[in-house]
């Protein structure tokens, strides 16, 4: 199974990001959201499709319709210039990850 | 605050093997599955292997099964992944990575890297 994000997204400060991620498996497997700073390991931001762990600002959200699941950062920061990866599994329960997305802060 | 650290990687020629570790701390470690996830350079995220933890149960991505092997030793509190008839394209950093049910891979380990190469 496949999950499809774009692969580049711009945003200006202050402004609102959405990565989308796309999947069959979507609609039946929760989703996860990862961000990646370059040459660090990745850091989980949403688990269960929307729930937010301890210590992530509520500026991070996401949301599910079908078979798309979308990463929504608000008031964007230089800090949040990263690569972004959707997760969830497949029908076997392999884990699948997103093709990534990378966020450039304009 | 749990931490995870895996051990150094390194060269190895096609073909070869390789053994990795990771070293966890903070944690109840028997209690938790554990997984390696790699990530081949400039490229996303790879999913390689998760076990159980009391170590009975394995599974694998179809990418590596029957030359991976991951295992573990909760009196050490650590994670292995064996690599044998390494390839090319296993060129990558590994992280080791808990998993709670549901939970999602939280946290990573930095990561080491694995170059395979002639």
């Amino acid at each position: 199974s496949e999950l499809k994000q774009p692969p580049s997204v711009s945003v200006s400060p202050g402004q609102t990001a959405r990565i989308t991620c796309s999947g069959d498996v979507l609609p039946t497997q929760y989703a996860y959201w990862y961000r990646q700073r370059p040459g660090q390991a990745p850091v989980i931001l949403i688990y269960k499709d929307f729930e937010r762990p301890s210590g992530i600002p509520e500026r991070f959200s996401a949301s599910t319709s079908g078979t798309t699941v979308t990463l929504t950062i608000t008031e964007v920061q230089a800090e949040d210039e990263a690569d972004y990866y959707c997760q969830s599994a497949d029908n076997s329960g392999n884990f699948v990850f997103g093709s990534g997305t990378k966020i450039t802060v304009l | 605050e749990v931490q995870l650290l895996e051990s150094a990687g390194g060269l190895v020629q096609p073909g070869g093997s390789l053994r990795l570790s990771c070293v966890a701390s903070g944690l109840t470690f028997s209690n938790e599955a554990m997984n390696w996830v790699r990530q081949a350079p400039g490229q996303g995220l790879e999913w390689v292997a998760m076990i159980s933890g009391g170590g009975t149960s394995t599974f694998y991505a179809d990418s590596v099964k029957g030359r991976f092997i991951i295992s573990r030793d909760n009196s050490k509190n650590t994670l292995y992944l064996e690599m044998s008839s390494l390839r090319v394209e296993d060129t990558a950093i590994y992280y080791c990575a808990k998993r709670e049910y549901q939970l999602g891979f939280d946290p990573w380990g930095p990561g080491t890297l694995v170059t395979v190469s002639t």
